[in-house]
């Protein structure tokens, strides 16, 4: 079945800098990535997902990045804020709705 | 107000017992599931449903069972067998059933075992 790792388990930036947080994939069938972000004490939510026909995809200053080859995924968040600081999650899926999910990054951004 | 209710948020139960989580959502989702979360693990499925009356079993399902009467509801019991129960645990649903979709999380019920 699908494995997911993902690095580093604790990010911390100061604001304005730039994170970036990579997961690895084991399943080659797998064409659905997404990434959630959980604040503290709150539910997990979307934002930003990529499907294995796309190397790259951008919301204002989320991006993630997507190598087929190599079985790797990457979340960049530029221009860091505060309110960014939360646990980010990212996800593999081959499309039978049994996503599997990363062990998770604390991002902690300082003012 | 559309979305995801679980209950209850906390709680408590006594080793031995089974217990009961509640999860209803009124966005007219297919797709169901419950996920497990503990510190540094990230979120382990543990069942997952694509259409009432039938359900699958995630990766961790040894010690849970649910049940899936109705297309809004989807509980969740741990049982007696479960070894470790005490954690958090996230139900969502998904209007997809083939394919992925975006998984819409609710609150969350925390778990202990005393």
């Amino acid at each position: 079945g699908e494995n997911v790792e993902q690095h580093p388990s604790t990010l911390s930036v100061q604001e304005g800098d730039s994170a970036v947080i990579k997961c690895t994939y084991s399943d080659s069938a797998s064409n659905y990535f997404p990434w959630y972000k959980q604040e503290l004490g709150k539910r997990p939510q979307l934002i930003i997902d990529i499907r294995s026909n796309v190397g790259e995809k951008k919301d204002q200053r989320i991006a993630v990045t997507l190598n087929k080859t190599a079985k790797h995924f990457s979340l960049h968040i530029t221009e860091t804020q505060p309110e960014d600081s939360a646990v980010y999650f990212c996800a593999g899926d081959t499309g039978f709705q049994k996503l599997v999910f990363g062990t998770g990054t604390r991002l902690l951004v300082s003012p | 107000d559309g979305g995801i209710t679980q209950s209850p948020k906390y709680l408590f139960r006594k080793e031995g017992q089974n217990v009961t989580l509640s999860c209803e959502q009124n966005l007219n989702h297919d797709a169901m599931y419950w996920y497990r979360q503990d510190p540094g693990q990230g979120l382990r499925l543990i069942y997952y449903s694509q259409i009432v009356n039938d359900f699958q079993k995630g990766d961790i399902a040894e010690g849970y069972s649910v049940s899936r009467e109705k297309k809004e509801s989807f509980p969740l019991t741990v049982t007696s067998a479960q070894k470790n129960p005490t954690a958090f645990y996230l139900c969502a649903s998904s209007i997809r059933t083939q394919g992925t979709g975006e998984l819409f999380f609710g609150e969350g019920s925390r778990l202990t075992v005393l």
